[in-house]
């Protein structure tokens, strides 16, 4: 298994300002993701983090306004640019461990943008 | 293209009742199916998968390829289990994971 922590937990931001939200994992983990979970509904894949180069985005997500960071196998950054209201949302990071082939995910960070 | 259908936003039953949340999906490969569970204020969990076969906290589901479902299946469903369950799919040589929009799941005493 895996032990995945996000920080913030939560956070209450401004129209036009960022957030960075961390993932630290407790053991190397070959994929880690990023999703969204807008209130009410499912959640929707972001991107794909990849270790030492760009991330893999999903349609309708670009990197200028959530930039991803993956410097090394157990940590990965999702930032939220130019915050607007309709980015109220829960962002989960979600790790794909060899062993198993099974998906974990985090806490989740729970963003209101007024 | 990878689609999971869930109909029932919200079921309610009774203690002691069977339980049945539908799951169907829509993918042109073979695909792997798992459910995921979400009690109050903890994190998604995995329930289980469909390449497992084993039944979790007594839910079993199976894999209907004709019919292209998964359903999650209780014979007597327990208070504890109120929670959230998603189900989700994923192609046997991705690794993208689509979830279905959820079954918010009550159980009455």
């Amino acid at each position: 298994s895996a032990v995945i922590s996000q920080k913030p937990s939560r956070d209450i931001c401004q129209r036009g300002t960022s957030l960075t939200i961390q993932c630290q994992v407790d053991s190397q983990v070959t994929m880690m993701f990023w999703y969204r979970q807008q209130p009410g509904q499912s959640l929707t894949l972001i991107a794909t983090a990849n270790q030492g180069s760009e991330a893999t985005y999903e349609s309708g997500f670009v990197i200028d306004k959530f930039p991803i960071s993956r410097p090394n196998l157990t940590f990965s950054t999702l930032t939220v640019s130019n915050m607007s209201p309709e980015d109220s949302s829960i962002y989960l990071c979600s790790v794909r461990v060899l062993a198993g082939n099974e998906q974990f995910f985090g806490p989740g960070t729970r963003l209101t943008v007024l | 293209a990878q689609r999971v259908t869930q109909p029932e936003k919200l079921l309610s039953v009774f203690k002691g009742a069977p339980v049945e949340l539908k799951c169907n999906y829509s993918y042109s490969g073979s695909p792997e199916l798992f459910w995921y569970v979400q009690y109050s204020r903890q994190r998604l969990q995995l329930l289980l998968r469909h390449i497992s076969r084993e039944s979790i906290k007594g839910f079993t589901a199976d894999l209907n390829k004709g019919e292209t479902s998964f359903h999650l299946k209780k014979p007597f469903a327990q208070e504890e289990d109120s929670a959230m369950y998603y189900c989700a799919l994923r192609s046997t040589s991705g690794s993208r994971l689509t979830f279905g929009e959820g079954t918010q799941l009550t159980v009455n005493p």
